[in-house]
């Protein structure tokens, strides 16, 4: 079936650092491919996204690419700041009717002045 | 246009006690989904509904109910709480078409709940 595996955390960097989150995916078809963020006591929000491979997603500094000979679509930002102190969830949803959503475990990144 | 709104934000619930947690969504989208995620854990599908009258077991169903009986409503029973039912709940929604496939999801912000 189709599954999300994504890089242990918690992930601990200075400000300025780089950033790099792994995902790598198992799927049939040409799934879409999502990065969604949770900040501490809310609901989680779309970061970004990429629908068909070398689709390369970005937002707020963020940048993903949609690898398909590797299964991967990792994230990377150049420079992170505090407030990007957050649970970071890779997903995936396949082009077929009547499946829903599918989350990675989640990353914890803990960003420090 | 609130997006999807959870109820209640806490609850408490004894060991056996059954409640209802309601999602609303006011943005016509034909899918609706219950997650729990759990500490180090992700998200998990509960339940999902492709439509209005259609609902679908997830990953962990086992302990829950749900209905879709309005495009908008999209509850989530539990009929004897138990102390593994201890989580925070999320219910989201989408639209998918099967010309543009599934568009994000839409969280609501949680429902934390406790069963002692």
């Amino acid at each position: 079936g189709n599954s999300v595996t994504q890089m242990e955390g918690p992930v601990t960097l200075s400000e300025e650092a780089f950033l790099t989150i792994n995902c790598t995916y198992t799927a049939t078809g040409y799934p879409s491919l999502f990065w969604y963020v949770q900040y501490p006591g809310e609901g989680l929000q779309l970061l970004l996204k990429a629908t068909k491979a070398d689709d390369k997603g970005s937002n707020k500094g963020f940048e993903a690419t949609y690898r398909k000979e590797t299964t991967s679509f990792h994230l990377e930002k150049g420079s992170v700041q505090v407030s990007d102190s957050a649970v970071y969830f890779c997903a995936l949803m396949s082009n077929q009717a009547g499946t829903a959503l599918i989350f990675g475990k989640g990353t914890t990144l803990s960003v420090s002045s | 246009n609130a997006g999807v709104t959870q109820t209640p934000k806490f609850r408490i619930l004894k060991i056996g006690q059954s409640m209802t947690l309601q999602c609303t969504q006011d943005m016509n989208h034909n899918y609706m989904y219950w997650y729990r995620q759990d500490p180090g854990m992700g998200l998990k599908l509960i339940y999902y509904s492709v439509g209005a009258g259609i609902t679908d077991k997830g990953e962990v169903p086992n302990g829950y109910n749900v209905s879709r009986s309005t495009t908008e409503d999209f509850p989530l029973r539990l009929e004897l709480a138990a102390p593994s039912q201890t989580s925070v709940y999320f219910c989201a929604s989408s639209y998918h078409s099967s010309q543009q496939g599934g568009s994000p999801l839409h969280f609501g912000n949680g429902t934390r709940l406790t069963v002692t």
